[in-house]
């Protein structure tokens, strides 16, 4: 079964500060792995997402991720946090040539302090 | 349309009735998911339906929710007998569908139906 784990239900940062939102996958084949991020009252946008080219991801509004298979990682990072990105990011698996249905982590929630 | 269209965006109801919950999904998209988003439960699978088949139904919690999709296009939920336990965001997502192509598996989201069982 794959699953996938968000350590950090809520992380704060200063505005101009790094981000960095951790997201550990489970799965006994390689899995295609995104980023969603949901603003308030909003339904989830696709950030990124890794579907086994280059290892090392980019998303929109300056977010990336990088695939790291010793680790079981797909960590997002953005070097300069802006108000703007306040808001709820989901990291989500899903099985290659399956469904496509996401698995998704439980989500953290970003404030980015002025 | 040019993106997934869901509706009510609210619905406000007493416990024990009948609701409905419409996906409109973006036009050619032949697959279509439910989601159901609670605080402290994150986002739990419901359905998956490719074309206007369900081959995954695991995620529905239990008989009291159907749902249904006709013409390849618009899906219905049904969620009977409502209980206080269902009051959840109800989001759904439509994909081109199934395959390897890199852009197969990209869900677009709609802003969901915010249900409230009183």
């Amino acid at each position: 079964a794959q699953s996938v784990t968000q350590l950090g239900s809520h992380v704060s940062v200063s505005e101009g500060a790094l981000v960095l939102l951790r997201c550990n996958y489970s799965s006994s084949v390689p899995p295609y792995l995104f980023w969603y991020v949901q603003y308030p009252n909003q339904g989830l946008q696709l950030l990124l997402k890794y579907t086994s080219a280059a290892t090392l991801v980019k998303g929109i509004n300056g977010f990336e991720a990088e695939f790291k298979k010793s680790e079981t990682s797909f960590h997002l990072t953005k070097p300069s946090a802006h108000m703007s990105d306040a808001a709820e990011y989901f990291c989500a698996v899903s099985k290659r040539g399956a469904t496509n249905k996401l698995i998704f982590g439980t989500g953290t929630l970003l404030a980015v302090q002025p | 349309g040019a993106g997934v269209s869901q509706s009510p965006s609210n619905k406000v109801t007493e416990k024990g009735k009948d609701v409905e919950l419409r996906c409109d999904p973006i036009s050619g998209h032949t697959a279509l998911y439910w989601y159901r988003q609670s605080l402290g439960q994150g986002l739990e699978f419901l359905i998956y339906f490719q074309g206007n088949s369900a081959p995954d139904k695991s995620g529905l919690p239990s008989d009291r929710f159907s749902a249904e999709r006709t013409g390849g296009s618009v899906s219905t939920l049904t969620i009977q007998r409502t209980q206080q336990e269902d009051s959840a965001v109800y989001l759904c997502a439509s994909s081109p569908g199934q395959g390897l192509s890199s852009g197969a598996n990209v869900l677009t989201f709609g802003a969901g139906s915010r249900l409230t069982v009183l």
